[in-house]
């Protein structure tokens, strides 16, 4: 059973277009979404993260929107570069002591020069 | 400051043996986390430790264990290795104040 639902699996954008990764969850007790980039040979590393009482969070050409009600969350990169051509995670955290995400399946991310 | 630092990289065993792999947290990050990620399943928690105790664990059979040290250095043991263990493995680890789980470049494990 997939907690974190994410989608499209693979996306082709071409330079300066814009990039949409949709994720949609099912547990209402989480409270932390994140979304990591991994580059190949590399571990995934934090992009942006939101909490649910924000419906939207910019930094940089990246942008995390956010549906509690309809339980999902979407990552939007603007003028899409080469240089993001990665694999992309959405992931969740239920709250308290507790540090174990819930993961997406990813996003293979390529952007044409 | 240093990032997590993961050894071995790359490691290939056979069916039935085991193996351990080793995680140095960033300096002052008292909380671990490891995960498998391979293609299909995507990256599934295995546990976590803090402070030298196990705070969680994930859906995987008793033959995946962990610990973690005093100096907050953790290593995790698969023991009697199946073919499907094949994937990488990776650690992270957690400042107590940020939520951010910051990863090393995780081992590969293949096994034949």
């Amino acid at each position: 059973q997939q907690q974190v639902k994410q989608s499209p699996q693979s996306l082709i954008v071409q330079k300066g277009g814009i990039s949409i990764i949709n994720c949609a969850y099912e547990n209402t007790a989480f409270d932390y979404f994140p979304w990591y980039q991994q580059f190949p040979g590399k571990g995934p590393a934090l992009l942006i993260a939101i909490r649910p009482d924000v419906s939207e969070k910019k930094e940089g050409r990246f942008t995390i929107s956010f549906n509690k009600s309809a339980k999902q969350f979407s990552l939007h990169i603007m003028d899409s570069q080469p240089g993001d051509s990665a694999t992309y995670f959405c992931a969740a955290r239920r709250g308290g002591n507790n540090r174990k995400l819930i993961w997406g399946l990813g996003t293979s991310l390529a952007v044409n020069p | 400051k240093a990032g997590v630092t993961q050894t071995p990289r790359y490691l290939i065993k056979t069916r039935g043996q085991q193996v351990t792999l080793s995680c140095s947290p960033i300096s002052g990050h008292r909380s671990v986390s490891w995960y498998q990620q391979t293609p299909g399943q995507g990256l599934q928690f295995l546990f976590e430790y803090f402070s030298e105790t196990q705070r969680n664990k994930g859906n995987f059979p008793g033959r995946f264990s962990g610990r973690q040290f005093s100096n907050s250095r953790s290593e995790m043991n698969v023991s009697t290795l199946e073919l499907g263990d094949s994937a990488l493995y990776l650690c992270a680890s957690n400042p107590d104040w940020e939520e951010t789980q910051y990863f090393g470049p995780g081992t590969r494990l293949l096994v034949l």
